[in-house]
């Protein structure tokens, strides 16, 4: 069973605003990680946060962990319409068995 | 330097053909995955490998055979094809399990 859900299952923003998505897991983890997928392409590694961070920077994205509530936020910030594509969180609890949510389709309006 | 690649990038096949999908990684990387893609799901793994002449099954391995006798190559074979294994199939490799993953482009399989 897949591990990790997103929400909102789609978000549309406007050009410039940020785009914030979530994901909840059910067990523990090493880590999660999120990437991107382009309409027709394979999955882009984004970002990787450890067990025992709680929040990471990367460019224009910011992501949190909070491994009380078993959920993981990603930021996206000033949008650009090269950010329209989905996002997946993945969790990894050590097992060589990256489980991934389904994803948050992001449309960025020009 | 070309990653991960996956061959053929489409393929109709009908039910209770086999065929092998092929993926190849130039990285040099120990750990290899095929995922299966369905809309709303994410994806799911199917099988993976932790090296060399070591394989083991994911959550959905039902239909799929692997083997893995190069570091290099790790080809998905469908027995006997179901119009339920109609999806996307991707290959990910990376130098060691629950570290980032590099994807291929994926292949596309419509089963009749």
């Amino acid at each position: 069973s897949q591990q990790g859900e997103e929400d909102p299952q789609a978000l549309s923003i406007q050009e410039g605003e940020n785009a914030t998505m979530n994901c909840s897991y059910k067990t523990s983890i090493n880590n999660l990680q999120w990437y991107r997928q382009n309409s027709g392409r394979g999955l882009v590694h984004l970002i990787l946060i450890r067990s025992n961070e709680r929040e990471k920077h990367s460019g224009r994205l910011r992501v949190t962990l909070d491994t009380s509530k078993k959920s993981s936020s990603l930021l996206i910030t000033a949008s650009r319409a090269a950010d329209t594509a989905s996002y997946f969180c993945a969790t990894d609890a050590g097992d060589y068995k990256l489980s991934f949510g389904a994803g948050t389709t992001v449309t960025v309006r020009a | 330097n070309a990653g991960v690649t996956q061959t053929p990038k489409f393929q109709v096949l009908k039910t209770g053909q086999s065929m092998t999908l092929q993926c190849a990684q130039d990285m040099n990387h120990e750990y290899m995955s095929w995922y299966r893609q369905d809309p709303g799901m994410g994806l799911r793994l199917i099988h993976y490998s932790v090296g060399a002449g070591i394989t083991d099954q994911g959550e959905v391995p039902n239909g799929y055979n692997v083997s893995r006798s190069t570091t290099e190559d790790f080809p998905l074979r469908l027995l006997s094809a179901a119009p339920s294994q109609t999806s996307v199939y991707f290959c990910a490799s990376s130098y060691r399990g629950g570290v980032p993953q590099h994807f291929g482009d994926g292949t596309r399989l419509s089963i009749l």
